[in-house]
C-alpha cells in the first residue's frame, strides 16, 4: 500500500497567506524529491533533498528533510495565484537503491489560491 | 530536444481490447518509468527500466507489460483493458539508471476504458 502520505489533501488560501504541506514516510528514505503539477499538466521537478536535516530555499519556497529522513515539508511564503497546483513529494526507500531504485510518490496536496 | 513524448494524448477502449501507449525520450536517459495517476492516489509506479534490455515491476504491474529494446523507447502494453485501468498515464525518464535523480515527465495519456 501507499507508504508515503501527505497532509493536507487540499488547502485553499487567500493570496498572500502562507502554505505548508507535510510528507510522511513509514520507512527511512534515501532522498526526497518535490514536484509541482499544474491543473491538466504533468509533474515538474522542483528540488531534491538528500541529507538528514537539510533545508533548501527557492525564492518563496522552503523545503526541509527531517532528521530521521522519514518526513519532509514544503512551505510557501506569501502565496501567489501562480502557486496553484498539486504538490507531490516522492522518495526512494532506503533499501531500494541502485538497480532496485523506485520512486514512491506521496498522495499530493492540492493548493488553491484566490485573490 | 523534444524531451519526453507520449502518444496518444487521449484514448477510449472497450473492455477486453489491447493497446500500446508509446513513450520516447531524446535525452539519452538510462532510467524510464511508467506511472498511473488516479484521484486521491498520487502517482503509482507500474513498471520501470534502468537501461535498455532491463525492466522491473513497480507497485501496480498487473495487466501491463513493458519492454525496453532501445534507450529511447519504453512502450506500455495493456493486454486486456479493464474499467479499473481508466486513468492518466505518465511516462518519465531520468539521467542515470536510478530513481534518485530528477524525473522528466511526458505530457500524459488520458485513457478511458468502457
Amino acid at each position: 500500500g501507499q507508504q508515503v502520505m501527505q497532509i493536507p489533501q487540499y488547502q485553499h488560501v487567500q493570496e498572500g497567506e502562507d502554505f505548508t504541506t507535510y510528507c510522511n514516510s513509514s520507512t527511512t528514505l534515501s532522498n526526497i524529491q518535490w514536484y509541482k503539477q499544474r491543473p491538466g499538466g504533468h509533474p515538474v521537478f522542483l528540488i531534491q533533498l538528500v541529507k538528514s536535516g537539510e533545508v533548501k530555499k527557492q525564492k518563496r519556497l522552503t523545503f526541509q528533510f527531517g532528521e530521521a529522513k522519514k518526513n519532509s515539508s514544503l512551505h510557501i511564503t506569501a502565496t501567489q495565484t501562480t502557486d496553484v497546483g498539486t504538490y507531490f513529494c516522492a522518495g526512494t526507500l532506503l533499501f531500494y537503491t541502485g538497480t532496485a531504485s523506485k520512486l514512491t510518490f506521496g498522495t499530493g496536496t492540492r493548493l488553491q489560491v484566490t485573490l | 530536444n523534444a524531451g519526453v513524448t507520449q502518444t496518444p494524448k487521449f484514448q477510449v477502449l472497450k473492455t477486453g481490447q489491447s493497446m500500446t501507449l508509446q513513450c520516447a525520450q531524446d535525452m539519452n536517459h538510462e532510467y524510464m518509468s511508467w506511472y498511473r495517476q488516479d484521484p486521491g492516489m498520487g502517482l503509482r509506479l507500474i513498471h520501470y527500466s534502468v537501461g535498455a534490455g532491463i525492466t522491473d515491476q513497480g507497485e501496480v504491474p498487473n495487466g501491463y507489460n513493458v519492454s525496453r529494446s532501445t534507450t529511447e523507447d519504453f512502450p506500455l502494453r495493456l493486454l486486456s483493458a479493464a474499467p479499473s485501468q481508466t486513468s492518466v498515464y505518465f511516462c518519465a525518464s531520468s539521467e542515470r539508471g536510478s530513481a534518485t535523480y530528477e524525473q522528466y515527465f511526458g505530457p500524459g495519456t488520458r485513457l478511458t476504458v468502457t
